[in-house]
């Protein structure tokens, strides 16, 4: 069955990095495009970035926009996002998606918690 | 950008229908048939609820519907069970350069 697991999650101090992983499994991950959205603790949901589904293309969010970096390696069916410049206000669980269409996450891995503390 | 406008609680009982509305702009909701729902279950990822607008993935029932008028999307679910509280959030596509925003995410209680 389709299958996402990040990983990388963690707690880090305020100006540091982390690189978060989404390994896909039981569909062909080289055919879609992938997005990274977080939910901060009671909050709602928020697109961070997205990756065309051969690299092509790439686009942020305002908020994270010169501090965060996705990519992917096909090859072996991963998805990156490369935090850097963390601050407080970045503590959330973060997801990897895959869509089918335009805005349609049909799969959704189950999140990794990032918390960025003193 | 902002985030689209939900209301932020909705509530009905057992069998009733209720309608959860998502307030954007010509720039996302209403320049686009690109909209998108989740439900979201406490500690749980988001589920895909509908699509373009008004389409339902396979195996969600067709007690949910979506439409669009203008820069309004809305939700509707009706027959309500008790599983089917949670937090539902709508999405649409917001062109080239914004490309993805979601609603604040609205809490639907069955009373």
């Amino acid at each position: 069955q389709v299958q996402l697991v990040e990983s990388g999650g963690g707690v880090v101090q305020p100006g540091g990095s982390l690189r978060l992983s989404c390994a896909g499994s039981g569909f062909t991950f080289s055919g879609h495009s992938m997005h990274w959205v977080r939910q901060a603790p009671g909050k709602g949901l928020e697109w961070l970035t997205f990756i065309r589904y051969d690299g092509s293309d790439k686009n942020y969010a305002d908020s994270v926009k010169g501090r965060f970096t996705i990519s992917r390696d096909n090859s072996k069916n991963t998805l990156y996002l490369q935090l850097n410049s963390l601050r407080v206000d970045d503590t959330a669980v973060y997801y990897c998606a895959a869509d089918t269409a335009m805005v349609r996450f049909d799969y959704w891995g189950q999140g990794t918690l990032v918390t960025v503390s003193s | 950008q902002s985030a689209l406008t939900q209301p932020r609680s909705v509530s009905g009982s057992p069998g009733q229908s209720v309608t959860i509305s998502c307030t954007g702009t010509n720039s996302d909701v209403g320049g686009y048939n690109y909209v998108s729902w989740y439900q979201q279950h406490p500690g749980k990822a988001p589920k895909l609820m509908i699509y373009d607008v008004n389409k339902r993935p396979s195996g969600v029932p067709d007690r949910f519907s979506g439409s669009k008028s203008g820069n309004t999307a809305s939700l509707t679910i009706s027959g309500l069970q008790a599983d089917d509280e949670a937090d539902y959030y709508c999405c649409s596509y917001a062109g080239t350069y914004t490309v993805v925003i979601f609603g604040g995410g609205t809490k639907l209680t069955v009373l």
